[in-house]
């Protein structure tokens, strides 16, 4: 059965640093496309960044050069490592998994909730 | 940046009711590469549709999809009480890779 678990929202301050965990069960986090998608309180679905199976990465205007996104095979985890942190980064964050030539995510998460505030 | 317009932003209907959501691309999409999204109070997401018309597993045939271009539609034929919810449709293509659409919103009227 697929499963996706994550873990490591926090209230933090602007500024800081904070990483999110997504643990997959029933397939392996490197042999497919996964992503992280966020929503904020009351709005709608934004989409965050993208590893693909060969490692390249993607990522939404927004967060680019703030965000990371990376994956360790042996714990079969995705994580977002997010750096300078703002209050529009306040979201609930969801990791999802791709589904190949489609381009849509099969898999989500239940999400975790990160607060920037001060 | 392939925007995502869906129609309409609320839509109000009864059990029984046919729906029928609208979601429209500034460029052309694969057919590939759209998906329809259903999503309920305090929960995550969840695939309806991929492919502009695909079922995913699991979903009853009362939903569906259609479309090409830039307009694609979602119909669920008779609405059951647990199809109320918000709908959000998705595409990928060139950057930013992935787009949502705002969301509709279906409620019981």
């Amino acid at each position: 059965e697929v499963q996706l678990v994550e873990s490591g929202g926090d209230l933090i301050q602007p500024g800081r640093s904070l990483r999110l965990s997504c643990v997959a069960s029933g397939f392996t986090v490197s042999s497919i496309y996964m992503g992280w998608v966020r929503q904020a309180p009351g709005k709608g679905l934004e989409w965050v960044s993208v590893i693909y199976t060969g490692g390249s990465t993607e990522y939404a205007d927004s967060v680019k050069g703030r965000f990371t996104i990376s994956r360790d095979s042996s714990k079969n985890t995705l994580y977002l490592q997010m750096n300078g942190l703002r209050a529009e980064d306040t979201a609930v964050y969801y990791c999802a998994r791709g589904r190949p030539n489609y381009g849509d995510y099969d898999f989500w998460g239940q999400g975790t909730l990160v607060t920037v505030s001060s | 940046e392939n925007v995502l317009t869906q129609s309409p932003g609320t839509l109000s209907l009864s059990p029984g009711e046919r729906a029928t959501l609208s979601c429209r691309a500034s460029q052309s999409i694969s057919n590939n590469y759209l998906a329809w999204y259903q999503q309920k109070p305090g929960q995550a997401p969840r695939v309806l549709i991929y492919g502009t018309s695909n079922r995913a597993t699991g979903i009853p045939d009362r939903f569906s999809g259609s479309g090409s271009g830039t307009d694609f539609t979602l119909t669920i034929s008779r609405l059951e009480p647990e199809d109320f919810a918000v709908y959000y449709c998705q595409q990928y293509g060139s950057s930013p890779r992935y787009t949502f659409g705002q969301g509709t919103k279906l409620e019981i009227k």
